[in-house]
């Protein structure tokens, strides 16, 4: 059964450093998203993404944050400048269609010191 | 908006015993419920899905849940619980148009089976 995966399972980066992360979707799949979780709490919504551009994004979602598709396959999300409260799991998930079920990864835990 | 609650942090039942994991809802228009499990350091696994028709639903590892519009819930359960069911379990909230829209999640229950 075909999985979303995602890489990589840990990072932890310095305040103000870039990071991309990295999620490959079931190829299937036409929408795409990014939530996350802060340790502790509930999963929040970050950013949908179809047919190559961004279909809603939540408040957290600033600017320094952009997703892209650059592959056809791959689809990143890149925090330009981190932050401390940025540290949390980051999920990448993906659905089919109008009623399809949003299927996610194994999730990037994401620390900044 | 659209809304998730969930108002037991931690369920404890006792193996072989059934489970129920208590969700209600509030959002415009007919719902699209789901439940996911998240296992320790693990992602979100998908359990079930209510898009219309039977109000109960079946879904993985012998889960069930049943929604009832009157009283806006989409309860989680399972006739005999096992040690390995013991998660941290969401229930999840979507708006019925639109394949961009955003899940809405609770704040999880966790589960924990006893031997």
């Amino acid at each position: 059964e075909p999985e979303v995966t995602q890489t990589p399972s840990h990072q932890v980066t310095q305040m103000g450093q870039e990071v991309i992360l990295r999620c490959v979707p079931i190829s299937n799949h036409l929408y795409f998203y990014w939530y996350r979780q802060i340790l502790g709490q509930k999963v929040e919504f970050l950013v949908s993404f179809y047919n190559n551009e961004i279909s809603e994004k939540s408040e957290i979602f600033d600017d320094q944050f952009s997703v892209e598709r650059p592959d056809g396959s791959n689809f990143t999300l890149k925090i330009r400048s981190t932050k401390l409260e940025d540290s949390a799991m980051y999920f990448c998930a993906g659905g089919g269609g109008l009623q399809e079920t949003q299927y996610f990864g194994p999730g990037t835990r994401l620390l900044v010191l | 908006a659209q809304s998730v609650a969930q108002p037991e942090d931690q369920v404890n039942v006792a193996e072989g015993n059934p489970l129920t994991v208590k969700c209600t809802y509030s959002v415009s228009g007919n719902p699209y419920l789901f439940w996911y499990v998240q296992y320790p350091n693990r992602g979100l696994q998908f359990l079930l899905k209510y898009i219309t028709g039977d109000n109960l639903v079946k879904g993985s590892y012998g889960f069930e849940a049943e929604f009832n519009k009157s009283q806006t819930s989409f309860h989680l359960k399972k006739p005999s619980a096992l040690v390995s069911d013991s998660a941290l379990y969401f229930c999840a909230v979507r708006p019925p148009s639109g394949g961009y829209q955003k899940v809405t999640f609770g704040t999880g229950t966790k589960l924990q089976v006893i031997p």
